[in-house]
Order: C-alpha cells, then sequence, then structure tokens
C-alpha cells in the first residue's frame, strides 16, 4: 500500500515568488488537507478537501490557494511569498468516514525556504 | 493564550524509564484527542486516538484524557532509544479542524 508522498522534497525560492506544491493521497483515501509547520511548532491547519471542493480553512490568507483532483491528489500554491511562508509543508488524507476524528496519514512534507 | 499548551522540553529519560508527556487546552467543545510521533525531517504519524474521557492502552503506550481538568496525557513505558522524537498533541474542535500543540522533544539515553 503505498502511503501519502509530496513533491518537492526542498525547494527555495525568492520573496514575491508563486509555488505549488503536490500531494498523492493514499491508496483509498478522499479527504486530503494541508498543514503548515514552522521549525519548534505544531502544524497549522490551512485546508481541506473533499470531492474536489474545499470544505474547511484555517487562518490563513486568499494568497495560499489549493486544488484536488479526480484521482484525490492535491495541489497547494501559494502566491506572493513572504519570509514567514519558509516552513514545512505537510499533506495528509484520510480514509472514507475518518476525516472528521483526525485520524491523518501524513506524507514526509515539503520543506519550503523563502529568501 | 494558545488553545493548546505543550512543554517543548527536550526531555530526556534513561532507557527502560517510564515518559509521561503532557497537554493542557482551554477549549471545552474538544471531543477527541489524539497523539502524533514525528521523528526528524518525517511527517507526524499517528500513535493513540481517544474519545472523550478516559483511558486507551496499546503495547507500552497509554493515553489519559482528563475533561473535567482539560489535560491529556500520554505514558510510554520500558522507554527505547527509539522512542525519541517529537510527540504532539491534537485535538478536533467544533469545525472539524485539528488544533495542535507545539510538541514535546522526547530523548532516550541508552
Amino acid at each position: 500500500e503505498t502511503g501519502v508522498t509530496q513533491s518537492p522534497t526542498h525547494l527555495i525560492k525568492t520573496r514575491g515568488q508563486q509555488v505549488t506544491l503536490r500531494c498523492s493521497s493514499q491508496s483509498g483515501h478522499n479527504t486530503v488537507s494541508w498543514y503548515q509547520q514552522a521549525l519548534g511548532q505544531g502544524p497549522q491547519f490551512i485546508f481541506q478537501y473533499y470531492r474536489e471542493e474545499e470544505n474547511g480553512r484555517g487562518n490563513f490568507p486568499p494568497r495560499f490557494s489549493g486544488l484536488q483532483f479526480p484521482n484525490y491528489s492535491s495541489e497547494l500554491n501559494v502566491n506572493a511569498l513572504e519570509l514567514d511562508d519558509s516552513a514545512l509543508y505537510l499533506c495528509a488524507s484520510s480514509p472514507p468516514g475518518l476525516a472528521g476524528t483526525g485520524e491523518l496519514f501524513f506524507g514526509e512534507g515539503s520543506r519550503l525556504t523563502v529568501l | 493564550q494558545k488553545e493548546v499548551e505543550q512543554d517543548p522540553g527536550p526531555l530526556s529519560v534513561p532507557e527502560g524509564a517510564i515518559v509521561s508527556l503532557n497537554c493542557t487546552y482551554s477549549n471545552s467543545a474538544f471531543q477527541y484527542f489524539m497523539w502524533y510521533r514525528q521523528y526528524s525531517r518525517k511527517g507526524p504519524e499517528l500513535l493513540m486516538y481517544t474519545y472523550s474521557s478516559g483511558n486507551k492502552e496499546d503495547g507500552r503506550f497509554t493515553a489519559q484524557v482528563d475533561k473535567s481538568s482539560k489535560y491529556i496525557s500520554l505514558f510510554i513505558r520500558d522507554s527505547q532509544p527509539s522512542d525519541s522524537a517529537t510527540y504532539l498533541c491534537a485535538m478536533m474542535d467544533s469545525n472539524y479542524q485539528l488544533i495542535w500543540g507545539a510538541g514535546t522533544k522526547l530523548i532516550i539515553k541508552p
């Protein structure tokens, strides 16, 4: 069984640029959520996708946007990058029926550095 | 004040010791409580999941929830060097969003 995979694993951008991060959910999982984890902090919820629609969003500005595709894979897009966007971006998937319980399966993350 | 408070540590104990990790929270509406383990440069991994108050045991791990005190704990018996990691507590709010603690770094010395 393939777990959650994310790409790229590391990337460096400059302030003002745009970035796209990708996530393939675990087989059979139809809900995908994205988290931002700053160094030494717990993850912060960005948003969640179910059936290709955003169905929950944390306290992040509109320049953070996402997509979910029919195969349940997902993208996170961040426009107009700021220095504070430097963090580990985590994708998590949930199987049907468990998204509301907090049982998440995480990928290894994409580490973004903004210079 | 953060909704979920967790001592960042590091907590260093000798191999074989019993480890106690804790979180306090302020939102009485939390119903689902989780402990995740995160190794360096990896994503979090679900360890224990508890609904409402009570205890849950899984091998060397025991999770406790005391809703009256807004306090949750994770106990690790017979700790091993491979248990060295950051332990994150997480709780689900009424909007089905997970609220996380900052994590406690645990070091088990051989």
